[in-house]
């Protein structure tokens, strides 16, 4: 059983750039958060989906949005990027529990 | 904002030695989790223990909750060099219907063979 998948690994942009990121929830998972991990800070919560709403959004500026699509996976969208934008970015899964499952996390670098 | 913070920010020790980690936190929760992380990677669960739940095991793990404080500790028993790795606490708050996590800060353990 496979388990939360970040793509891409690591990802190198410009300021004023637009990225991507997408996230495979833990099979049987119907709700994907997003974090933001700055180096030797603990993650952020961005914001969750549920049910290809947003259900809940922590205080990121909308330049960050996102989408569930119908098979439950994600994507993180961030426009205009700035160099504070670098980060960790770590996608998590779960369905009606407490407990939620991390992926390996996609490692923005901007320059 | 971070809601929780560990305590303390780094601790070192010999392998086969215990580990205590402490957490605080500001507000009421739900339940508090606790998370490593090796070296910027993914984060993995540990161990939940519910907001009317006191103290709780799992394997060489024990996690104690103080409600009245807002406060946990983590203790990691005979520790080993693979426990090497940031610890973070977690909170999810009683309000809503989200699974919202609210980290700490971490604490770094390095474990010295």
């Amino acid at each position: 059983d496979a388990g939360v998948t970040q793509s891409p690994t690591h990802l190198i942009k410009t300021r004023g750039q637009q990225v991507t990121l997408r996230c495979s929830p833990k099979s049987g998972h119907d709700t994907v958060s997003w974090y933001q991990q700055a180096l030797g800070q603990g993650p952020q919560f961005i914001f969750q989906y549920y049910e290809e709403e947003e259900r809940q959004r922590g205080n990121f500026p909308d330049r960050f949005s996102g989408h569930q699509f119908p098979n439950y996976s994600s994507e993180l969208n961030v426009n205009a990027l700035l160099l504070g934008d670098s980060a960790l970015y770590l996608c998590a899964s779960c369905h009606g529990t407490y407990e939620q499952y991390f992926g390996p996390g996609t490692r923005l670098t901007v320059t | 904002s971070q809601q929780g913070e560990e305590d303390p920010q780094a601790l070192s020790i010999q392998e086969g030695e215990n580990a205590t980690m402490n957490c605080s936190y500001k507000t009421s929760i739900n339940n508090l989790q606790w998370y490593r992380q090796n070296s910027g990677r993914g984060l993995v669960h540990l161990i939940l223990i519910r907001s009317n739940e006191r103290e709780k095991h799992s394997g060489r793990l024990r996690v104690t909750l103080d409600t009245s404080k807002k406060s946990s500790s983590l203790l990691i028993t005979a520790s080993r060099a693979a426990d090497t790795a940031s610890y973070f606490c977690a909170t999810d708050l009683p309000s809503g219907s989200a699974r919202q996590l609210t980290f700490g800060s971490g604490t770094q353990l390095t474990v010295l063979p």
